[in-house]
């Protein structure tokens, strides 16, 4: 098992629809993320859940959804998007004291239209 | 402020040879680490090599180095030895200690291009 995996790889979806995307760890990590890469853009980081509390909320729109059940999932729920929402979103996790690094899943490459 | 700089948006190196990608950070924490990572065309962010704020000695891992100046608050990355696939964006990451330490902060890059 890889360390870190993203499903789906790449997303297209409408305005008004609804999907979710996962992530999910295998590495015994206790703290999970989600960022968002647009291009031009630094990485921005949308959300942050510590033993599966959220801990970090970076004034991320509602449209943005996110769950985490247990500290190997987390998901985002997306609904009513906008294209700028267009982006790859990049989920990562870490041990959680702050030496140890974060390890990136591949990404969901997002298409909005 | 930001918190973690990177000047160069672009860097090109010959095959083979050493290349140094800039990095500076700004932080008040006595308690940090830092971090590089790497990003190839398919996306995924690869963990390079980690620098913490009271280590004594510069971070080496393999081709890869980090040039830790505490006084100037740099964390230069070197790649000794450039290879074909060495070509990617580079990021330069902050983490620190105290309430904040769940929180990473990444520069905008640097893309690098290695010529054959």
């Amino acid at each position: 098992e890889t360390g870190v995996t993203q499903t789906p790889r790449h997303l297209v979806m409408g305005m008004t629809n609804k999907k979710s995307l996962k992530c999910e760890q295998h590495l015994g990590h206790n703290a999970m993320y989600w960022y968002k890469q647009s291009a031009k853009k630094p990485l921005e980081l949308m959300f942050v859940y510590n033993f599966k509390e959220q801990t970090e909320n970076n004034s991320v729109p509602s449209r943005f959804s996110p769950e985490c059940p247990n500290s190997s999932h987390l998901f985002l729920h997306l609904h009513t998007l906008q294209p700028e929402d267009s982006a790859l979103y990049l989920c990562a996790s870490s041990r959680g004291g702050h030496t140890d690094t974060q390890y990136f899943g591949p990404g969901t490459r997002l298409t909005v239209l | 402020a930001q918190k973690i700089t990177q000047t160069q948006p672009g860097m090109f190196v010959q095959e083979k040879e050493a290349v140094t990608l800039d990095c500076t950070y700004d932080t008040s924490d006595p308690s940090y680490g830092l971090f590089w990572y790497k990003q190839p065309s398919s996306g995924e962010m690869i963990f390079l090599i980690y620098q913490g704020s009271y280590d004594q000695q510069n971070a080496t891992e393999g081709r890869y180095s980090l040039n830790f100046q505490k006084a100037r608050k740099s964390a230069n990355l070197v790649i000794s030895a450039s290879q074909l696939g060495d070509s990617a964006m580079y990021f330069c990451a902050m983490r620190e200690g105290g309430d904040n330490f769940n929180k990473f902060y990444f520069g905008s890059g640097t893309k690098l291009n290695v010529k054959p």
